[in-house]
């Protein structure tokens, strides 16, 4: 069973600029969830969509924004990047009641 | 105060050794618990599942709960090189709450 797939990998981008990353999710599953993760701050719930629905949201700025689609896959957007932007954003898949979550390796962006 | 705290370590033992990790949290409410291990540049897999006090094994790995002090852990028995990586506890509240919470996370080296 392929596990969830994160693209690009890595991006680069300026301040200022928006940046649209993608996450496909194990096949069945329904809820994606996306957080960051930076070497101070550690992993942060960004939000969760289950159902193209948004269900649960963290305590991020307007600028971070997301979606998801019918066939679950996911998107998150961040507009008007700044600095501190900078992160490893992982996305997560989850199917059963027991919640379990399968993340993907992650996308590397980098602001400049 | 974090709502997870866990020492960032980092954590060197030789080959053979147990390792022992731990949490704490303050938010009674967390009832379901996880371990994560994440190696350098790759998104956390999911090691462990509990939601009882109490042990449960798989293998090498032990996972331990203890709610009436907040407080979980988990062994790794006769640790490998390959081991090493970083280990994160998370927790939420409800079973289909995907919102997890994490601790910083703590980075173990086993020596060969």
């Amino acid at each position: 069973k392929a596990g969830v797939t994160q693209t690009p990998r890595y991006l680069i981008k300026t301040r200022g600029q928006q940046v649209t990353l993608s996450c496909s999710p194990i096949s069945g599953h329904r809820s994606v969830s996306w957080y960051q993760q930076t070497p101070g701050q550690g992993l942060q719930f960004l939000f969760e969509y289950f159902s193209e629905t948004q269900r649960n949201k963290g305590n991020f700025p307007g600028r971070f924004s997301g979606r998801q689609f019918s066939n679950s896959r996911s998107e998150m957007n961040v507009s008007t990047l700044e600095l501190g932007d900078s992160a490893l954003y992982l996305c997560a898949s989850s199917f059963g009641p027991q919640g379990e979550q399968y993340f993907g390796p992650g996308t590397r962006l980098t602001v400049t | 105060q974090k709502e997870v705290e866990q020492d960032p370590g980092p954590l060197s033992v030789p080959e053979g050794a147990i390792v022992s990790l731990n949490c704490t949290y303050s938010n009674s409410a967390f009832q379901y618990f996880m371990w994560y291990r994440q190696y350098s540049r790759k998104g956390p897999e999911l090691l462990m599942y509990t939601y009882s006090s109490g042990n449960k094994e798989d293998g090498r790995f032990t996972a331990q709960v203890d709610k009436s002090s907040k407080y979980i852990s988990l062994f790794i028995r006769d640790s490998q090189p390959s081991d090493s990586a970083t280990y994160l506890c998370a927790m939420t509240i409800r079973s289909n709450d995907y919102k997890l919470s994490f601790g910083a996370g703590t980075t173990v080296t086993v020596r060969a």
